[in-house]
């Protein structure tokens, strides 16, 4: 079945440092993949998100792309700011039968320290 | 729009109780997805309805849970017998079809159960 794997937390960045959370999938066909953010005391909501191998996703200065060859969709942002403190969570949707239903990943906790 | 409203935003009980939980999707959206989220497992999918029909309810758990939608605007999660590992944070979730499959989540029932 989908399955989502990200990269183990929690990290622990400096304002202004270079993130990466690793993500990758497993699944049947050609999925959508996104991210979503989960800040303290609030629900999940969308970050970016990609339709087809080889889109970007970008918003908020994260980007990802979405990388068929090596089944991955890695979060990136160049300067972390503490706003951006919160857990992330790597998801796929991979239609069909399963039309609307996400396989989300088991999230990373960001902690940006000034 | 208000978002996605659930009801209440902390429910605590005592074991043996029954506990109903409620969510308001956003108008218009054909999608309701229920989950639950502890730091043992993660963000686990409940069930999922599609025009108020339960489509996917394989994440139940067990035959104390169940949930209803009556209607396009109104649904319930209801656990009867709870138990204390039941007590999790609770989303709903609301999407629709022509949306690219951006789920919109409530801000969470924290359930507690003595």
């Amino acid at each position: 079945g989908d399955s989502v794997t990200q990269m183990e937390g929690p990290v622990t960045l400096s304002e202004e440092a270079f993130l990466t959370i690793n993500c990758t999938y497993t699944a049947t066909g050609y999925p959508s993949l996104f991210w979503y953010v989960q800040y303290p005391g609030e629900g999940l909501q969308l970050l970016l998100k990609a339709t087809k191998a080889d889109d970007k996703g970008s918003n908020k200065g994260f980007e990802a792309t979405y990388r068929k060859e090596t089944t991955s969709f890695h979060l990136e942002k160049g300067s972390v700011q503490v706003s951006d403190s919160a857990v992330y969570f790597c998801a796929l949707e991979s239609g069909g039968t399963s039309y609307g239903k996400l396989t989300f990943g088991q999230g990373t906790i960001l902690t940006v320290h000034p | 729009d208000a978002g996605v409203i659930q009801s209440p935003r902390h429910e605590v009980t005592e074991m043996g109780q029954e506990v109903t939980l409620r969510c308001k999707p956003i108008s218009g959206h054909d999608y309701l997805f229920w989950y639950r989220q502890t730091m043992m497992r993660g963000l686990e999918l409940l069930i999922y309805f599609n025009n108020n029909v339960p489509i996917d309810d394989s994440g139940m758990p067990e035959d104390r849970f169940s949930a209803k939608m009556p209607n396009a605007s109104f649904s319930t999660l209801k656990i009867q017998p709870s138990e204390p590992r039941d007590s999790a944070v609770y989303f709903c979730a609301s999407s629709y079809r022509q949306g690219l499959n951006e789920q919109f989540f409530g801000p969470g029932t924290r359930l507690t159960v003595l």
